[in-house]
C-alpha cells in the first residue's frame, strides 16, 4: 500500500509558464513534508520542505503547498526553465524515533523552450 | 571531494559473486542511509545507521549486510544476489535522523 502517492508519472510545461506537481498521502502521522529533484545518472537533491504546522513555503521560484484536511501538498514552479526538468519526488516524515522517509514513485518534469 | 560519494558507479556481478558498496560523506553528518531504487517503484528503504548504529533494518534479505565503521562511510556487501536485485542503490546523509537527506549519485547495479 502507496502511503505517498505521485499520480501523474509526467508533465509537459512550456518554458516561462508555472509548473504543479502533486502529492497525496494517506498516512496522519506524516508531518513533514520533503520534495527532492532528481537529474538523470544522479543522486536525488533536496530541494524544498514543508512542516505541517505550515500550509506554504516558498524559495525563489519554488512553493510547495499543504492541505493537511485533504492530504495533499503541492509544489508549484514559477517561471519554469528548462534547466527544471527532472523527475521530482515527494516524500513524507513521520518524526518520532522513526527515521524512514517515504517516498513517491516521481513526477518527470520536461520544460519545453 | 564534498557531499556525499559512492563507488563503484556501475556494478555487473554474477549471482555467486561478493562485492561490496561504499559510500562517504564529507558533510559531517551523523545518519546514513542506504536506498535501493528499482523501475517504476518509489526509493525503498534498506538501512539507517546513526552514530555507526544501525538503527533501521526494512526487512532487508541477508544477502544484503550493511557496515558503517566510522559516520563518514557506510558499505552494503552484496553475496548470492538474485536477478531482481538489479537496481539503483543510493546512499544519503542527514545531520541527524530525519532530516533532509543528501544523497549520493548511486551505484548502478546489475546481476546476471
Amino acid at each position: 500500500d502507496q502511503q505517498v502517492k505521485q499520480n501523474s508519472p509526467s508533465l509537459s510545461v512550456q518554458e516561462g509558464r508555472i509548473s504543479i506537481l502533486n502529492c497525496d498521502y494517506t498516512n496522519s502521522m506524516f508531518d513533514y513534508f520533503l520534495w527532492y529533484k532528481k537529474y538523470p545518472a544522479e543522486g536525488p537533491t533536496f530541494l524544498i520542505s514543508i512542516s505541517s504546522i505550515k500550509d506554504k513555503n516558498e524559495d525563489g521560484r519554488f512553493t510547495v503547498f499543504l492541505n493537511k484536511s485533504a492530504k495533499h501538498l503541492s509544489l508549484h514552479i514559477v517561471p519554469s526553465q528548462p534547466g527544471d526538468s527532472a523527475v521530482y519526488f515527494c516524500a513524507a516524515d513521520s518524526g518520532g524515533s522513526n527515521y524512514k522517509l517515504t517516498f513517491g514513485k516521481g513526477t518527470l518534469l520536461t520544460v519545453n523552450p | 571531494e564534498t557531499g556525499v560519494t559512492q563507488t563503484p558507479r556501475h556494478l555487473v556481478m554474477g549471482m555467486t559473486n561478493k562485492k561490496s558498496l561504499k559510500c562517504e560523506q564529507h558533510l559531517g553528518h551523523n545518519a546514513m542511509y542506504w536506498y535501493k531504487q528499482s523501475a517504476k517503484k518509489p526509493l525503498e528503504l534498506m538501512f539507517v545507521y546513526s552514530l555507526e548504529e544501525r538503527v533501521e533494518n526494512n526487512s532487508v534479505p541477508s544477502r544484503f549486510s550493511p557496515e558503517c565503521p566510522n559516520s563518514s562511510h557506510l558499505f552494503l556487501h552484496l553475496h548470492t544476489l538474485q536477478p531482481e536485485d538489479s537496481a539503483l542503490y543510493l546512499c544519503a546523509s542527514s545531520q541527524v535522523p530525519g532530516s533532509e537527506q543528501y544523497f549520493g549519485p548511486g551505484t548502478r547495479l546489475t546481476v546476471t
